[in-house]
């Protein structure tokens, strides 16, 4: 269960504030992931590295800045939120980033215990 | 845009019976499927995945198969137990990992 951590567990802030919510893997993985994950709703991917380079940013809003300083932090910085971005936010890793065809890539996803976040 | 498509998003079952949960999805060049199991207040944890060489694959009382023609595939749990009660998702891999809705599974004693 600590493989993936993330900090803060829960988070409220007002629409013009700036938090950062941070994830740490220890397991030697490459590839990190953010994902939102809203009630009644798939969970929607929202950004991935690879190697520190993003390799993936699914047409979110500019209000979230991920960051990944090295392969075993990832950073989503947040400013000037909405009551709708109130969702609980997922850190994930897996050993590698695939690419599109990889067929026996080292890709199962582990997930942080998330941090629930309330925009006021 | 690709997509998955999960069933039912609630079942309720009794204890020892057997659940199904079943998911199509659209990219055709999809080859990695996970299934992830997420206790309320948990977080989503990987309980058994198929890739697109094999038909079906099993692990104790959950299995998994996979029709890669109708692209579709399905998770099994037989011996249902009161501890199987949370919410499932499915997923498939192409270019990226696309997540099911969820399917929010209840097991009576």
């Amino acid at each position: 269960e600590t493989g993936v951590t993330q900090t803060p567990r829960h988070l409220v802030m007002g629409m013009t504030n700036k938090k950062s919510l941070k994830c740490e893997q220890h397991l030697g993985h490459n590839a990190m992931y953010w994902y939102k994950q809203s009630a009644k709703k798939p969970l929607e991917l929202m950004f991935v590295y690879s190697l520190e380079e993003r390799v993936e940013n699914n047409s979110v809003p500019s209000r979230f800045s991920p960051e990944c300083p090295n392969s075993s932090h990832l950073f989503l910085h947040l400013h000037t939120l909405q009551p709708e971005d109130s969702a609980l936010y997922l850190c994930a890793s897996s050993q590698d980033w695939p690419g599109r065809g990889a067929l026996f890539s080292t890709d199962t996803q582990y997930f942080g215990p998330g941090t629930r976040l309330t925009v006021l | 845009g690709e997509n998955v498509e999960q069933h039912p998003s609630t079942l309720s079952v009794q204890e020892g019976d057997s659940a199904v949960i079943k998911c199509t999805y659209s990219d055709s060049a999809s080859n990695y499927f996970p299934w992830y199991k997420q206790e309320l207040g948990k977080r989503p944890q990987l309980i058994i995945d198929i890739r697109s060489n094999v038909g079906e694959k099993k692990d104790q009382r959950i299995a998994v198969t996979l029709n890669k023609t109708a692209k579709h595939f399905s998770l099994h749990i037989t011996e249902t137990q009161p501890e199987d009660s949370a919410v499932y998702f499915c997923a498939a891999r192409g270019g990226k990992l696309i997540f099911g809705q969820g399917t929010e599974l209840s097991v009576k004693p």
